[in-house]
């Protein structure tokens, strides 16, 4: 049973451009969240969805920042016109279906994002 | 909103000695959970604490939960090279959008020294 996986594991841009962040979830897990991490920071919560449904998106910026989880296909994590302050990690977790402040959650490795 | 504080930041340990680092939250939790990451690694789920007063044992770990909900602390005994990562408690917060979500503390890094 594979884990959370996430593509790319690093991704470069220059200000300016688009970052697609792509998380496939656990295999029967219906909940998917994003965090950034800053170095030396915890994570920080950015939004929660469930197939075809954004649940909380309230840690997200409201500006270039975006969010999906379609029914077919991975969830995605879409920042548009990327500036340097976004460079950070991002990771993805799912858990199963059920109350989900119970359920542990299971991170994939994250995709570090740099912006030049 | 509420905030998830974990002391020390860092922590430096000679190989065999103890270490111990502590949650505070400034509002009762239903429950905590305790995370590992590896440095250059991602989170990896431990455990979690549900109970007022709940103490947990894992080989060499030892997490409580302390009676008011409010705080937690992980305890290592004997640390080895292996433990060297930085460990996260998180605790559910209502996040003003309609759901509870995972707050994390800044965590504490445990460097061992061999």
């Amino acid at each position: 049973n594979a884990g959370v996986m996430q593509n790319p594991r690093h991704l470069v841009r220059r200000r300016g451009q688009e970052a697609r962040l792509r998380c496939s979830p656990m295999k029967g897990h219906s909940h998917v969240y994003w965090y950034r991490q800053l170095p030396e920071e915890g994570l920080k919560f950015m939004v929660y969805l469930q197939k075809e449904n954004i649940i909380d998106e309230s840690g997200m910026p409201k500006e270039r920042f975006s969010a999906e989880f379609p029914k077919e296909g991975p969830s995605i994590l879409r920042i548009q016109q990327v500036v340097r302050g976004d460079s950070a990690a991002y990771f993805c977790a799912s858990s199963p279906p059920g109350q989900a402040t119970y359920n542990e959650q299971f991170f994939g490795p994250g995709t570090r994002l740099t912006v030049l | 909103g509420q905030q998830v504080m974990q002391i020390p930041q860092y922590q430096h340990v000679q190989e065999g000695e103890d270490f111990t680092t502590y949650c505070n939250s400034s509002t009762t939790l239903s429950n905590i959970q305790w995370y590992k990451q590896r440095p250059g690694g991602h989170p990896v789920f431990l455990i979690q604490l549900v109970k007022s007063g709940e103490v947990k044992k894992q080989k060499r770990l030892t997490f409580q939960f302390g009676e008011a909900k409010k705080n937690s602390s992980l305890h290592i005994t004997a640390t080895q090279t292996t433990d060297v990562g930085t460990y996260f408690c998180a605790g559910p917060a209502y996040s003003g959008a309609g759901s509870y979500q995972l707050t994390f503390g800044k965590g504490t890094k445990l460097s061992v020294i061999p």
